[in-house]
């Protein structure tokens, strides 16, 4: 049972490069989200899926789109990479919405030059 | 809109005493919830404690206990007998709308021996 797991753990990309961000959790979770650390700071939402084939913009979406490819997997997307998007990437994972504890993965460093 | 507001950058304590976290929010919700997630060097989240607004008691959870005043909107974590590995930055968090989670910008907790 490994939880919930990102890859990369880290990525350097040049501006204008795209990649995906791949989360999975193996908890039988429904509802999964993207948050972006800035340092000092706090995590900030990016986009979150409340449950399968459902996905919502969060705080801070412009720049990135996500694929809740299944229940399992929530992917992502930087289509176009800027240097403002250099931070650390965490999914986390949440058994339902009547639950309230989320669990985070180990998060992805991204540098952008 | 929801906020969150940790007014401590950093904390020091001494190994085996108690230290007290501040964290204030602030919601139009009625019903909401209160967390506290522990973020080590190594980078990840690690949940520690929720209270629920509606909740009688103030949570704990072993060593971790959460001072929920409602009336003064704070949320206060209490760390008791402290240990060299609570050193950590320390996360408030709101639960916002049926999703997502508001972050303060945390207190960085150092015990010393």
């Amino acid at each position: 049972n490994a939880g919930v797991t990102q890859t990369p753990k880290f990525q350097v990309l040049k501006t204008g490069q795209s990649m995906t961000l791949q989360c999975a959790q193996d908890m039988n979770h429904n509802s999964m989200y993207w948050y972006r650390q800035d340092p000092g700071m706090g995590l900030r939402l990016i986009y979150y899926s409340a449950s399968e084939g459902t996905t919502d913009k969060g705080e801070v979406p412009n720049g990135y789109n996500v694929s809740r490819l299944n229940k399992r997997e929530f992917s992502l997307r930087l289509e176009s990479a800027a240097p403002s998007q250099t931070s650390v990437y965490f999914c986390a994972s949440r058994p339902t919405l009547y639950q309230e504890t989320q669990y985070f993965g180990p998060g992805t460093r991204l540098l952008v030059l | 809109a929801q906020k969150i507001t940790q007014t401590q950058p950093g904390m020091f304590v001494q190994e085996k005493e108690a230290v007290t976290l501040d964290c204030t929010y602030d919601t139009s919700d009625p019903s909401y919830g209160l967390f506290w997630y522990k973020q080590p060097s190594s980078g990840e989240m690690i949940f520690l404690i929720y209270q629920g607004s509606y909740d009688q008691q103030n949570a704990t959870e072993g060593r971790y206990s959460l001072n929920f005043q409602k009336a003064r909107k704070s949320a206060n974590l209490v760390i008791s007998a402290s240990q060299l590995g609570d050193s950590a930055m320390y996360f408030c968090a709101m639960r916002g709308g049926a999703n997502n989670l508001f972050f303060g910008t945390g207190t960085r907790l150092t015990v010393i021996p």
